[in-house]
């Protein structure tokens, strides 16, 4: 079992590009998230998806999508990178409200934009 | 809104023993986490508790819980260099939207010298 899988590791792309990360998950579980992670200032949030065919903006949703066309998957689209847009990415999701939401993250995607 | 204030660094010496404190805002989290990041990793639950425990124990971790002022510490007993990493404290928020997506605190960097 895999469990979260993020894909690519990292990349560096060029300001006004367009990306997507990958974020796959293979436990059947509800809710994904996608946080950010900078130095001092810890994980926010970007978007969520309480459920396939369903999302919703987190903390700092501006210049990022998201699509949640199944249980599994979870991308996060960047339409038109800037460079403060330079940060660790990563992929979370939780069991059920019964678990008291513990999150699973995935490994992170390291991405720097110039 | 929510908010989640922790000390940025901390250093200690082999054996001795770490306490890293966090205050949080909101009273109705149900759930308060600790999660570790080694270096280049994504974030890994260490422990949690529930907003009606007052103290829970887990081998060398210990955490504590003032709920009525909103503070939460994680000691972890007899330090080991293996425990050098940065700390994160978590809570769930009160507000609807998300379905379990966590506040974290901007992390605790625990360096622990031989």
């Amino acid at each position: 079992i895999a469990g979260i899988t993020q894909a690519p590791t990292s990349q560096i792309l060029a300001a006004g590009r367009r990306m997507t990360l990958r974020c796959t998950q293979d436990m059947r579980h509800n809710a994904m998230y996608w946080y950010r992670q900078d130095l001092g200032l810890g994980l926010r949030l970007i978007h969520y998806s309480n459920t396939a065919g369903t999302t919703g903006k987190g903390e700092v949703p501006d210049g990022y999508s998201v699509s949640r066309a199944n249980t599994d998957d979870f991308p996060l689209t960047l339409a038109s990178a800037v460079p403060s847009q330079t940060s660790v990415y990563f992929c979370a999701s939780p069991p059920s409200r019964g678990s008291g939401y513990e999150q699973f993250f995935g490994p992170g995607t390291r991405l720097t934009v110039l | 809104g929510e908010d989640v204030e922790q000390s940025l660094f901390l250093s200690v010496r082999e054996g001795d023993s770490s306490v890293i404190n966090c205050t949080y805002t909101d009273s109705s989290s149900t759930y308060l986490y600790w999660y570790k990041q080694e270096p280049g990793a994504g974030l890994q639950l260490l422990t949690y508790i529930f907003s009606n425990m007052d103290m829970k124990q887990d081998q060398r971790l210990t955490v504590l819980l003032n709920k009525k002022d909103k503070h939460l510490s994680l000691r972890i007993a007899d330090t080991q260099t293996g425990d050098s990493a940065i700390y994160f404290c978590a809570e769930t928020p009160g507000y609807g939207g998300s379905q379990g997506n966590l506040i974290f605190g901007k992390g605790t960097k625990l360096s622990v010298k031989p």
